[in-house]
């Protein structure tokens, strides 16, 4: 069965330095987005992509975050200067419409680790 | 503002039958999917509601009233790995944001 992949598993990064999770989605869908959960809450949106171009973002995508699709399979999420509360699993998902049968495909997450 | 209420925990025995409500309050609704997630891994998808009524897979089932602004997730004959975290998600336009409620934790007992 398709999946999502994602890596790495865990990063560890210092304050201020820039990281890049990796995502590679389901090869024939069309529509990809970032979630992040901070550690016991709930999964919150983050940016949504389609036709390599940002189609929904939240606020807490600010101008830190951003993202790209650079070939046909990988998508990524850039943070340029982290900071501690970027601290969280992300969680990059596909999915194939986004019509009534609905339905999207979660990776098993990066747990980005800002110390 | 967006929220979505659900229980924060709900306990059952095997073999039982659980229903885990939510209630929404929403800028816009085109659906309301349910994910479970295991220990803290990739949410999973459950099912998917547009439309008002039930739909059933499997021992899952999930229902969905928009006039209520409300859905619930249906599990029945409750296995012990069935213990997990249940989130239901508003998508909110047509571009398929979903969002989240805070998760019920489902403890399935012997």
């Amino acid at each position: 069965e398709p999946e999502v992949t994602q890596t790495p598993s865990h990063q560890v990064t210092q304050m201020g330095q820039e990281v890049i999770l990796r995502c590679v989605p389901i090869s024939n869908h069309l529509y990809f987005y970032w979630y992040r959960q901070i550690l016991g809450q709930k999964v919150e949106f983050l940016v949504s992509f389609y036709n390599n171009e940002i189609s929904e973002k939240s606020e807490i995508f600010d101008d830190q975050f951003s993202v790209e699709r650079p070939d046909g399979s990988n998508f990524t999420l850039k943070i340029r200067s982290t900071k501690l509360e970027d601290s969280a699993m992300y969680f990059c998902a596909s999915s194939l419409t986004s019509g009534r049968t609905y339905e999207q495909y979660f990776g098993p997450g990066t747990r980005l680790t800002v110390t | 503002g967006q929220s979505l209420e659900q229980p924060s925990e709900v306990t059952a025995v095997e073999g039982a039958i659980v229903q885990i409500n939510c209630t929404y309050q929403t800028s816009g609704f085109y659906g309301l999917s349910w994910y479970q997630q295991h220990d803290g891994g990739a949410p999973t998808f459950l099912s998917y509601n547009a439309l008002d009524g039930l739909e059933e897979t499997g021992r899952f089932s999930s229902f969905l009233s928009r006039s209520d602004s409300y859905g619930y997730l249906l599990l029945q004959e409750l296995q012990m790995k069935d213990s997990a975290s249940y989130f239901c998600a508003v998508r909110d336009n047509q571009g398929g944001k979903l969002i989240f409620g805070q998760g019920t934790e489902l403890s399935v007992k012997p």
